[in-house]
């Protein structure tokens, strides 16, 4: 059963503090993305990697970074998380190329307070 | 401007039902997808499809390229139905993906 792991369910954080979520998936697949979800927004691209140690920028990549020093593992770090960070995040993998599925995470409901 | 619109943004229907979710695009494509969402968060691909009607059990959807438009059906509705269902429009580039903002289902027993 394939499988893209986020590593915290919910996480409450305070301002100013670095929050590192982590993303792990077990399907060899090259393509990583992190998106955030908020009500009326729909999900939306903070950056996304298609190698080892590549990433792009997504829609909305100020106040994050990412890390990928390896193919299974696509960690973004909030480096000083504030209150309109409060969000969903998913993560999600696939292969490569166009019109391939998509396997999404359970999603990190993060909280800064 | 939203690349992807989605109709209705929220549903509410009695079990056995037959429910159409719409999404029209505005941008070329080299696919659409729906996704279902459910309480909790995990998101599920349902279908990827570029052209006529794909179907699964219960669920159909299809695409009509022409006019930019494609439909998520669900024949005989169960409450286990109750879900978010997100259509996401994917361009050119393996990155490059316009999701609707969901619709929100519930099926009553």
């Amino acid at each position: 059963d394939v499988k893209v792991t986020q590593s915290s369910r919910y996480l409450v954080k305070r301002t100013g503090e670095k929050v590192f979520l982590e993303c792990v998936q077990d399907m060899d697949h090259e393509n990583m993305f992190w998106y955030r979800q908020d009500p009326g927004l729909g999900l939306r691209l903070i950056y996304f990697s298609y190698d080892v140690k590549m990433k792009e920028k997504g829609d909305i990549p100020e106040g994050y970074s990412v890390s990928r020093e390896k193919k299974e593992r696509f960690s973004l770090i909030l480096e000083s998380a504030s209150t309109n960070q409060t969000s969903m995040y998913l993560c999600a993998s696939s292969f490569e190329g166009v019109n391939t599925e998509a396997f999404f995470g359970q999603g990190t409901r993060l909280t800064v307070v | 401007k939203n690349e992807v619109e989605q109709s209705p943004q929220n549903l509410t229907a009695q079990e056995g039902e037959f429910i159409t979710i719409n999404c029209s695009y505005s941008v070329g494509i080299s696919a659409l997808h729906w996704l279902q969402q459910h309480p909790g968060g995990g998101i599920v691909s349902l279908f990827m499809l570029s052209s006529g009607k794909k179907k699964h059990g219960r669920l159909i959807a299809t695409i009509n390229i022409q006019e930019k438009h494609s439909s998520l059906h669900i024949t005989a509705s169960h409450p286990r139905d109750s879900a978010v269902y997100i259509c996401a429009a994917e361009g050119y580039t393996g990155n490059q993906f316009y999701f609707g903002t969901g619709t929100s289902l519930t099926v009553i027993p």
